[in-house]
């Protein structure tokens, strides 16, 4: 099983519908990212959380919001989906090492098509 | 200006060539710096990452930082068909940790 694990993996849905997008670790890491890949832009921050009582925005957080329900677990939620929010989605944990940084470790993604 | 800057290629190569990979960042205060490989339809893996001035090699992969010129550069030597991929450069530039990622730059090793 993977040590990211992002559900749903692939959802198609409507104009104006609320979407929650689920990320689950068992890295045991304080430190939870969602991030937004689209062609031509690369990677962009959405929402990130250093721990459970942590919450700060991104580059990008319009039309965005999370939820960090457990050291686990953060939910993205797009309150009334738009067309433009169409992308891939990525969840990613780190940990801190003595430099005060640390590798990204990536879900799998969740590709979001909104009509 | 985008914060992190990549040529988004696709960069082709030989087998067994070396490809050479660009980055440029904007952030004087910037002091980790990443390099991370995208296959297409996965998920970022990272492959290298650089702290201070000079080189960094691991295996066929060489990493470079001049922070005064604020660039950042991969050289992956013997290039393989596997190495084809997305590289992504990503920069650290705050104790908290927000990583900013270029666009990335497309490799094709041809056979």
């Amino acid at each position: 099983d993977a040590d990211v694990t992002q559900t749903p993996r692939n959802r198609i849905t409507k104009t104006g519908k609320r979407i929650m997008l689920e990320c689950s670790q068992t890295k045991g890491h304080d430190r939870m990212y969602w991030y937004r890949q689209d062609p031509g832009l690369g990677l962009r921050l959405i929402y990130y959380s250093f721990d459970v009582k942590d919450i700060n925005k991104g580059e990008i957080s319009d039309g965005y919001s999370v939820s960090r329900q457990a050291q686990a677990k953060f939910s993205l939620s797009l309150e009334s989906a738009i067309p433009n929010q169409t992308a891939l989605y990525f969840c990613a944990t780190s940990d801190l090492d003595g430099r005060g940084t640390g590798e990204l470790f990536f879900g799998e993604g969740s590709r979001l098509t909104v009509l | 200006q985008k914060e992190v800057e990549q040529n988004s290629g696709p960069l082709s190569v030989p087998e067994g060539a070396i490809a050479s990979l660009n980055c440029t960042y904007s952030d004087r205060g910037s002091q980790s710096f990443f390099w991370y490989r995208q296959y297409s339809g996965k998920s970022p893996e990272l492959i290298m990452s650089i702290y201070s001035n000079g080189d960094k090699e691991d295996g066929r992969f060489t990493a470079q930082l001049n922070k005064a010129s604020q660039y950042v550069s991969l050289l992956i030597r013997d290039s393989q068909p596997s190495d084809s991929a997305t590289y992504l450069c990503a920069v650290d530039s705050g104790g908290y940790q927000k990583v900013t990622f270029g666009i990335g730059t497309k490799l094709q090793v041809i056979p």
